[in-house]
């Protein structure tokens, strides 16, 4: 089973306040990092797919970058807004089913106004 | 306009009587995705079909059943719902299956079990 972590499991910012989370993996076997948004109420939304180590991706205020030699990624918002609240989740994968995502619990981001 | 449609949104189910969970989708993807996620953990693979070949999670518990009768529709059926089986069942497409294929999520079915 793989192992996925993710800290913190909650946070609370102020807007306008920058923030980041942290998804470790297995680095043995390492295929993909999915990273999703779930917001309350809808479809889990995709945000960055990353496969090389050192891989930067950016999407507006949000970016991530990947370190597959080490496991982990770390996913970041500049200036939070109150729509950025939601749970973020990484899903690796890796184990050589290449079909397979395995998610963490995920980060629940509150952006207070 | 909506890719991967879910129904229904809640179920509410008794003990032991069979449900089915509805996934539709209109992207034309070759797979389909069952997840569930119950409260505070992460979303949990149950099975999937590459176009009608099903694969089952080898830690899938028998009472879950998937049918896909076409490229559009797939069901997940609970046999004999148990309280442990309330969660939120998420499905999911992606065009190939590939580990960079990007999964294509509906909004969720919450099954209450009583």
């Amino acid at each position: 089973i793989l192992n996925v972590e993710q800290s913190p499991q909650s946070l609370h910012v102020q807007e306008g306040d920058s923030t980041n989370f942290t998804c470790s993996f297995p680095s043995s076997n390492f295929y993909a990092l999915h990273w999703y948004r779930w917001e309350t109420a809808k479809s889990p939304e995709a945000l960055f797919v990353m496969t090389l180590n050192g891989d930067e991706k950016k999407k507006g205020r949000i970016s991530a970058t990947l370190n597959t030699k080490e496991g982990y990624s770390y996913l970041y918002i500049k200036g939070s807004q109150p729509e950025d609240s939601a749970t973020y989740l990484c899903a690796p994968n890796s184990g050589g089913s290449n079909y397979k995502l395995t998610f963490g619990k995920g980060t629940l981001l509150t952006v207070n106004p | 306009d909506a890719m991967v449609i879910q129904n229904p949104r809640y179920q509410v189910t008794q003990f032991g009587k069979p449900v089915t969970l509805s996934c539709s989708q209109t992207l034309n993807h070759n797979v389909m995705y069952w997840y569930q996620q119950k409260s505070s953990q992460a979303p949990k693979l149950l099975f999937h079909y590459y176009d009608k070949d099903f694969n089952n999670e080898a830690d899938t518990p028998d009472n879950f059943q998937s049918r896909r009768p076409n490229t559009s529709f797939c069901f997940l059926d609970i046999r004999s719902p148990g309280l442990g089986d309330a969660a939120m069942y998420l499905c999911a497409t992606s065009k190939r299956g590939f580990s960079t294929d990007t999964q294509y999520f509906g909004p969720g079915t919450r099954l209450t079990v009583l």
